[in-house]
């Protein structure tokens, strides 16, 4: 069981939007910034968003995150079928010292 | 350009000890705004972070609970790398492992190796 809670899917059409969510605790995501990633299969993570909604060079603007309290969202708008893919967040947990992950969220384009 | 080259078994027998090392180009182990990390992926555990080495000043390790008495990491300044031993693994430990980098988040990831514990 993961620290943080996501839904383990998600899915639309192409050209909707779709948001994914991200729910932990006081000790995570209520003190300390929240990560996302887009992982496929057989690769390595890569990083999407980092501190809560700051997109890395070369992540299209179509993907925005958000945050507030315990509780992190990923918005993914002009859903295209390149965006199928596995989700997660991540956070900073303070009382475990350590990275938390969610479970993913499996991203159907329909 | 950073880059994470990792090396090492892809099977290991029960009880014995999984030794991983990740060569690092492109920044330096040593580096006072980088932690370096070690992370697995497996169907019954997701992402599960198992720890990270970092230097500010002197070197620092922060373990996950679920295996801080069986981890070491440990870096290799001559060589520009670092290195994950779990020891006493058991086939749970079977799972993807990858090492990243870490600045407050995880901006650089290994390519990942496949260990399975199996006799």
């Amino acid at each position: 069981q993961s620290v943080l809670t996501q839904p383990p899917s998600a899915s639309e059409t192409p050209g909707r939007r779709v948001t994914i969510s991200c729910s932990g605790s006081r000790s995570n995501i209520g003190r300390n910034s929240v990560n996302w990633y887009q992982q496929f299969p057989g690769t390595a993570p890569k990083l999407l968003i980092s501190n809560n909604s700051q997109r890395p060079s070369g992540v299209p603007d179509r993907f925005s995150g958000s945050k507030s309290g315990t509780s992190a969202s990923l918005a993914i708008s002009g859903l295209q079928s390149e965006d199928e893919a596995d989700y997660y967040c991540s956070a900073w947990d303070a009382s475990l010292n350590g990275w938390v992950f969610g479970g993913g969220t499996k991203l159907t384009v329909l | 350009q950073v880059q994470l080259q990792q090396s090492g078994p892809g099977l290991v027998k029960p009880s014995q000890t999984l030794s991983l090392t990740c060569a690092i180009s492109g920044d330096s182990v040593s580096s006072n705004s980088a932690a370096w990390n070690w992370i697995r992926q497996s169907p019954s555990r997701g992402l599960e972070w198992l720890g990270r080495t970092y230097y500010k000043s002197k070197w620092y390790n922060n373990y996950a609970v679920s295996v801080k008495s069986r981890i070491t990491i440990n870096p290799d300044t001559s060589k520009n790398q670092f290195s994950l031993q779990l020891n006493s693994v058991t086939p749970d430990d079977t799972a993807v492992y990858y090492c990243a980098r870490d600045i407050d988040w995880h901006d650089y990831w290994g390519q990942g190796t496949l260990v399975t514990v199996s006799s």
